[in-house]
């Protein structure tokens, strides 16, 4: 069955303090693997799309890599208005739907 | 540029009424997909339509839910006879171009705000 697996489930960063979050997945074929950011009450906002291994992609504080197996998204000197969920999706080679994984509560304190 | 639109953004409903959310995709797209997130769960896909075609309702319930994307006017989700297990948040996504079976393409999912619907 195909999966997605993110951690942490949740982390809890200094303002200015760099990680990593994980995405994980277990497909038959994959076509691409995005990432989305989820504000409370609010739909999720699109970020990325990586479609093979040894892609990298950047946007602000925000970089995602992919493999064969993983994605990370690496936040870098984070904010506080980088707080949120942060959500990954694959999408399968003949399929169309996203299969999401549980998310990353992240929360940066100033 | 207006996003994907959603309405109502709250609904409640007493069991067994029934919940109708719509979904306007973004301009010049005509690919629709609605997802549900439940309390405390991911967000799962349900059904894929394009103009007056269901695509793949792989993840609808059998029973009790419906969609449609007619050739004019929004996408409907229709949940007859509510009940409790059905209160969630329900999103909507379009895209400008259909995912082309074997290719490395695919187009992005924009999503809506969503309604949150809770069932009494």
């Amino acid at each position: 069955e195909d999966q997605v697996t993110q951690s942490p489930e949740a982390l809890r960063l200094q303002e200015g303090e760099s990680s990593s979050l994980n995405c994980s997945y277990t497909v038959s074929g994959l076509r691409g693997l995005f990432w989305y950011r989820q504000d409370p009450g609010k739909g999720p906002e699109f970020l990325f799309t990586l479609y093979s291994a040894g892609e990298e992609k950047e946007k602000e504080r925000l970089k995602a890599t992919l493999t064969k197996k993983e994605s990370f998204l690496h936040i870098t000197a984070p904010k506080p208005e980088d707080s949120a969920t942060y959500l990954c999706a694959v999408q399968m080679e003949y399929g169309n739907k996203l299969v999401f994984g549980a998310g990353t509560i992240l929360r940066v304190k100033s | 540029n207006a996003g994907v639109m959603q309405n109502p953004r709250h609904l409640v409903r007493r069991r067994g009424q029934e919940a109708r959310l719509r979904c306007s995709p973004m301009k010049g797209h005509s690919h629709v997909y609605w997802y549900r997130q439940l309390p405390e769960e991911g967000l799962k896909f349900m059904v894929y339509l394009q103009k007056e075609n269901i695509i793949d309702e792989s993840g609808m319930p059998k029973e009790r839910f419906s969609a449609e994307f007619p050739k004019e006017g929004p996408s409907i989700l229709r949940i007859q006879q509510v009940v409790r297990g059905d209160s969630a948040a329900y999103f909507c996504a379009s895209s400008l171009r259909a995912p082309s079976g074997g290719s490395h393409f695919t187009d992005t999912q924009y999503f809506g705000p969503g309604t949150r619907l809770t069932v009494l």
